[in-house]
């Protein structure tokens, strides 16, 4: 069955990079698009970026200057990392597969991420 | 950006219908999706296109609207409906709503 895991480290320094993995089964990356998307501790959600089934991406503009999302298709992993790390980024970060009409359809159970020193 | 204004909260009774709103800035044609959070778990997937019901979601969820307002009803709603529901729009990027607590009276 579809399976998203996110992993990464819980605890970011300030003006550090995270780097997030998303590892997926049950499904193809060259076939399916997969997104990040981030909540604050008790706040809403928010879109961080993709990656196309093809390879390329798209990025949250606000977020564009520090963000990176890349895959490895042979793992079945895709990376997000974010530089310049702020305490406003501190947050859940999920990793969900696109469905119909551009909906997200598949989640991970999210990785909480704190940045403070 | 294409923003979505949500009311922030809603309580209502077990039994009775609720509809959950949803505005967008902007159109964004049938492009909008709805979301049921609970504490603790990922968003679930219950609307997508306006007005599909996703696989598995019991049939007293419906959404409905297109071009810049859209709405979401639960009828009836039950205790297990507790839970906080988000609009997203696939049209221009992505955006979410910021979400309506909904609590059962």
């Amino acid at each position: 069955q579809v399976q998203l895991k996110e992993s990464g480290p819980g605890l970011v320094q300030p003006s550090q990079t995270l780097s997030l993995t998303c590892t997926v089964s049950g499904f193809s990356l060259t076939s399916n698009s997969v997104h990040w998307v981030r909540q604050p501790p008790g706040k809403g959600l928010e879109w961080v970026g993709a990656i196309w089934s093809g390879g390329s991406t798209d990025y949250n503009s606000a977020l564009k200057s520090r963000l990176s999302i890349s895959r490895d298709t042979s793992k079945s992993q895709v990376f997000l990392k974010m530089n310049s790390l702020q305490t406003e980024d501190t947050a859940i970060y999920f990793c969900t597969r696109q469905g119909p009409y551009g909906s997200f359809h598949y989640w991970g159970q999210g990785v909480m991420v704190t940045v403070s020193s | 950006d294409t923003v979505l204004t949500q009311s922030p909260a809603l309580a209502v009774s077990p039994g009775e219908r609720v509809t959950i709103s949803c505005r967008a800035s902007e159109s964004v044609s049938t492009g909008m999706h709805w979301y049921q959070q609970k504490p603790g778990q990922q968003p679930k997937l219950l609307i997508y296109g306006a007005s599909n019901l996703e696989s598995g979601v019991p049939a007293r969820f419906s959404g409905s609207g297109s071009g810049t307002d859209f709405t979401l009803t639960i009828d009836p709603v039950e205790a297990d409906d507790t839970a906080t529901y988000f609009c997203q729009q696939s049209w221009n990027d992505r955006t979410f709503g910021g979400g309506t607590k909904l609590e059962l009276k």
